[in-house]
This record gives structure tokens, sequence and C-alpha cells, in this order.
């Protein structure tokens, strides 16, 4: 089965810096990659996802690259904000026709100082 | 967006007893609905995938009979713990993925804001 790992575990940055987060997975077959941040006692919020036929896709201040090859993707978040600290998820998931197999990565506390 | 909303958000009770979460799919129909189980300080574990009309699909380790999921409809999933003990307190969400296939958010799962659940 699928194997997502995320890293690092926690990250603190300087207000107005910027943060990455790096994932890998192991089942070349999973086509479809989120991010999510979720705030304390609340449900994931999808914040940029990209498509395994996609290199790079971005959204303001927030981006996101993917390297099949090395099967591995990234999250970028530029020009921090305190309001930007949370836990922070990828995923690979498998679509296949109406099947849908997720595998969430282990998470990042992000912490902006400011 | 689409939207996606777990009833109670927060629940305490008696171990022994049941314990119903709904989760339901707002402005959107959704044929596939998910159960994750999320410990403090953890990630998200997938306990079910639940499909409209027929049995749910269990996770290996994850035992049917505790958790019972029903999906009535296309916008409406249940999940009973059933007999809770303390062991079983955690936080529940579930998402939900469009019906549309094709559609641009096809891929996607939306997750609704989780259920605390503890067990006295």
């Amino acid at each position: 089965g699928e194997n997502v790992e995320q890293h690092p575990s926690t990250l603190s940055v300087q207000e107005g810096d910027s943060a990455v987060i790096k994932c890998t997975y192991s089942d070349s077959a999973s086509n479809y990659f989120p991010w999510y941040k979720q705030e304390l006692g609340k449900g994931p919020q999808l914040i940029i996802d990209i498509r395994s036929n996609v290199g790079e896709k971005k959204d303001q201040r927030i981006a996101v690259t993917l390297n099949k090859t090395a099967k591995h993707f990234s999250l970028h978040i530029t020009e921090t904000q305190p309001e930007d600290s949370a836990v922070y998820f990828c995923a690979a998931i498998l679509n296949s026709g109406g099947y849908q197999k997720v595998t969430f990565g282990t998470g990042t506390k992000l912490q902006v100082i400011p | 967006g689409a939207v996606v909303s777990q009833h109670p958000s927060r629940v305490i009770c008696k171990s022994g007893t049941s314990v119903k979460i709904e989760c339901r799919s707002l402005d959107f129909q959704a044929t596939t609905m998910f159960w994750y189980r999320q410990f403090p300080k953890q990630s998200l574990m997938l306990m079910a995938t639940s499909n409209e009309g027929s049995k749910a699909t269990y996770e290996q380790g994850v035992e049917k009979d505790k958790f019972l999921i029903n999906h009535a409809s296309l916008t409406l999933s249940t999940l009973t713990v059933t007999s809770a003990h303390p062991e079983d307190s955690s936080f529940y969400i579930c998402s939900a993925r469009s019906s549309l296939a094709g559609g641009d958010s096809y891929n996607e799962q939306f997750f609704g804001p989780g259920t605390r659940l503890t067990v006295l």
C-alpha cells in the first residue's frame, strides 16, 4: 500500500520568511496530491492541490511542486503570516475509476513567530 | 465551495452507551463519504469508506460491528460508535467526495469540522 512521509514534523519561521514542507510517497499510481491546513479542534481545509500531470501550481503565497520521478512533492509558503500557524498535512490519493484511496502524511506543525 | 457539516461537534457519553455522528454534504451530492479518526497530535487515519446505498468498506483493524456506518442518501452518512469505551475517545472527521465525475472537484475530499468524542 501507499506510504507517505512528511518532513519536518515541526517548523518555526519568522514572520515574512518562507516555509517549505516536503512529502514523499511510495505508490507511483497515486495521481492527486492535496495539502490541507488544520487548525486546532477543526477539520482539515484544502489549501492547494496538484495532479500528477502537472509539475507546479501556485496560488498567491502558496505553491506546490511535484516530482513524479522522485515521488516527492513540496508545499511552499512565502511571506508567512501569524495566521499561517497551523498543522499542515500532505496526502497522496489514488483515483481509479470510482475508487479513491487517500493516505495522509504525518503532519507538520508550523509556527510563524511575529 | 462545497460544505460538509458534522453533528454533534462535541459529545460526552458514559462507557457502554452508543453515540451517533452525522455527516452531511450541504450543497452537493456525495456518492462516497469517508470516516477518519484522529488522535491528538497525530495524522488522520482512515476508518472506512462509505458508499451510498451499499455497505461500507472498512480498513484493516477497524471493527465493523463496533463502528456502524450508514450512508442512506447522497447527502448523509452516519457513524455509530456502539458500546463506547474510553479508548474510543477521539476526534472523528468525515469527508465527502463529489459525485460529479469529471468535474473540477472530482478528486477532492471536502472535510467536515470534526466531532470530539469523550467517553467517561
